[in-house]
């Protein structure tokens, strides 16, 4: 089946542009997760959907980033007024309800602040 | 502060040689522990896991050690191979399904 998806694989944009990026979880995956990875680093947790509970939204570095998840599928997170500090590749990550942990990762965008 | 502290950050091996990964971690809360590998361009992807009432657990080539008392645990790839050539993480899960992650460690295996 397919996995997850996200879009766009890269992005370059200026500092102080908005940016948004979609992360498309595996069908019936109840739980998505936000992580940045900054170049040669470990993966910094953002945000975390489940079902129709509120997010956890205590990984968001600054209030300039924000995500929704519409309909408990399609997510979509966004940076206002980008600074090249948030230069890194953003992963999207989905669970399967039930008792399993493992986390399902998307190949991530590469976002670029000139 | 960061949690989950792994080391080495970057490993050469022989082809046939045991690659050996180390996390430490400081939450008691945890309660489990994966490993993910991943290759360039592409998202992790979970590797091997284990809970914290075992000590050890293999999967082929793969074994996690697990020391509690330690609060450490690592990843011994035995007879590495040049497809295990990848970045690996630890990771760390508390309550409400967050993982907490190692910096990572590049491992490249030579032929």
């Amino acid at each position: 089946g397919a996995g997850v998806s996200q879009s766009p694989s890269n992005k370059v944009t200026e500092k102080g542009k908005d940016v948004e990026l979609r992360c498309d979880p595996i069908s019936g995956h109840t739980a998505l997760y936000w992580y940045r990875q900054s170049l040669g680093q470990g993966l910094e947790f953002l945000i975390y959907f489940q079902g129709n509970s509120a997010p956890d939204k205590s990984g968001l570095p600054s209030d300039r980033f924000s995500a929704e998840r519409t309909g408990g599928s399609v997510s979509t997170l966004t940076i206002q007024r980008t600074q090249q500090e948030d230069s890194a590749v953003y992963l999207c990550a989905s669970r399967p309800a039930g008792g399993s942990y493992e986390q399902f990762f998307g190949p991530g965008t590469r976002l670029t602040v000139l | 502060q960061q949690q989950v502290k792994q080391s080495p950050q970057s490993l050469i091996v022989q082809k046939g040689g045991i690659s050996i990964i180390n996390c430490a971690y400081e939450n008691t809360a945890f309660d489990y522990f994966p490993w993910y590998q991943q290759f360039p361009g592409k998202g992790p992807a979970l590797l091997i896991a284990i809970r914290p009432d075992v000590s050890e657990k293999k999967e082929g080539r793969f074994t996690i050690s697990f020391n509690k008392s330690a609060k450490q645990f690592s990843l011994h790839i035995m007879d590495s191979q040049p497809g295990d050539s990848a970045t690996y993480f630890c990771a760390c899960k508390a309550a409400g399904n967050k993982l907490t992650f190692g910096g990572g460690t590049r491992v490249l295996v030579k032929p």
